[in-house]
C-alpha cells in the first residue's frame, strides 16, 4: 500500500459527459501527478501540482483540468468524455516536486471507461 | 527535447537466470533516471532512480542498474529471476530542464518455472 488513495476505482459513463478524479496524496507529500495509461497511447504524464499551483504540464488535453486543494487532495476534471478517453488514471505524490526528481508513489488508478 | 526506449516489449526467461531489461533515454539537460514496476491491475512501484550521484543504482528486490552516459543507457538487471518478477517495468526519464516527465512504453517480463 503506496498511501496515496483514489476513488472511485471504476467509472462508466456516457460519451458527452464530464467525471471528476479524486486524489489523496500520502502524508506530508506535496505534490501530486496524474497519469493517463491506455493500451495504444501507454503511460503519459499529465499534470503536476505542488502545494496548490500548477508545476508541471504533460500532455493534458483542454478538455481536462486539474486542481489541487488547501488539504493538498486533487481532483482531475475530464468533460465532454469520448470514446478515446477511456483508460486508467494513476495519480502519484512526492515530497517535494520542483524539477520531478523525487520518488513518487503511485495510487491504485481509477479505471475510466466511456461508452 | 527527452525521450526514453525500452528496447523490448517482451522479455522471458526462465526462474533463477539473469534479468537484462533495456532502456535507451535522450535528455538535453543532466537526467534524472528511474525505474518503475507495475504488477497486474496495481499501480506503479519504484524499484531505483538515479539522480548524479553514483552511477550504479541498487533497487528494492535484487534489481539494480548502471547509468552509462557514453551509452545513453540505463539497463535494469537482476542476477536470478524469482516468479514473482513477472510484471510490466517502465524506464523513466526527468528532465529538468522541460520539467516533465516521460516514461518509456514498458517492458512485460514474463518468468518461467
Amino acid at each position: 500500500d503506496s498511501g496515496v488513495t483514489q476513488t472511485p476505482k471504476h467509472l462508466i459513463t456516457a460519451t458527452g459527459q464530464r467525471v471528476t478524479l479524486r486524489c489523496s496524496p500520502r502524508s506530508g507529500d506535496l505534490s501530486v501527478y496524474w497519469y493517463q495509461q491506455s493500451l495504444d497511447q501507454g503511460l503519459q504524464f499529465l499534470i503536476q501540482y505542488y502545494n496548490g499551483e500548477e508545476r508541471a504540464k504533460g500532455n493534458i488535453l483542454e478538455r481536462f483540468s486539474a486542481q489541487q486543494f488547501p488539504d493538498l487532495h486533487s481532483e482531475l476534471n475530464l468533460s465532454s468524455l469520448e470514446l478515446g478517453d477511456s483508460a486508467l488514471y494513476f495519480c502519484a505524490s512526492s515530497v517535494g516536486g520542483g524539477e520531478l526528481l523525487y520518488e513518487q508513489y503511485f495510487g491504485p488508478g481509477t479505471r475510466l471507461t466511456v461508452t | 527535447a527527452q525521450s526514453v526506449t525500452q528496447l523490448d516489449s517482451h522479455v522471458s526467461v526462465s526462474e533463477g537466470t539473469p534479468v537484462l531489461l533495456r532502456c535507451n533515454y535522450s535528455s538535453s539537460y543532466s537526467p534524472s533516471l528511474f525505474w518503475y514496476v507495475q504488477h497486474p491491475n496495481k499501480g506503479l512501484q519504484l524499484l531505483l532512480k538515479y539522480t548524479s550521484a553514483a552511477t550504479l543504482v541498487k533497487g528494492i528486490n535484487g534489481f539494480e542498474a548502471e547509468f552509462k552516459k557514453s551509452e545513453t543507457s540505463f539497463h535494469l538487471t537482476k542476477p536470478s529471476a524469482h516468479m514473482s518478477d513477472a510484471a510490466e517495468y517502465f524506464c523513466v526519464v526527468s528532465d529538468r530542464g522541460y520539467q516533465k516527465v516521460t516514461f518509456g512504453t514498458g517492458t512485460k517480463l514474463q518468468v518461467i518455472p
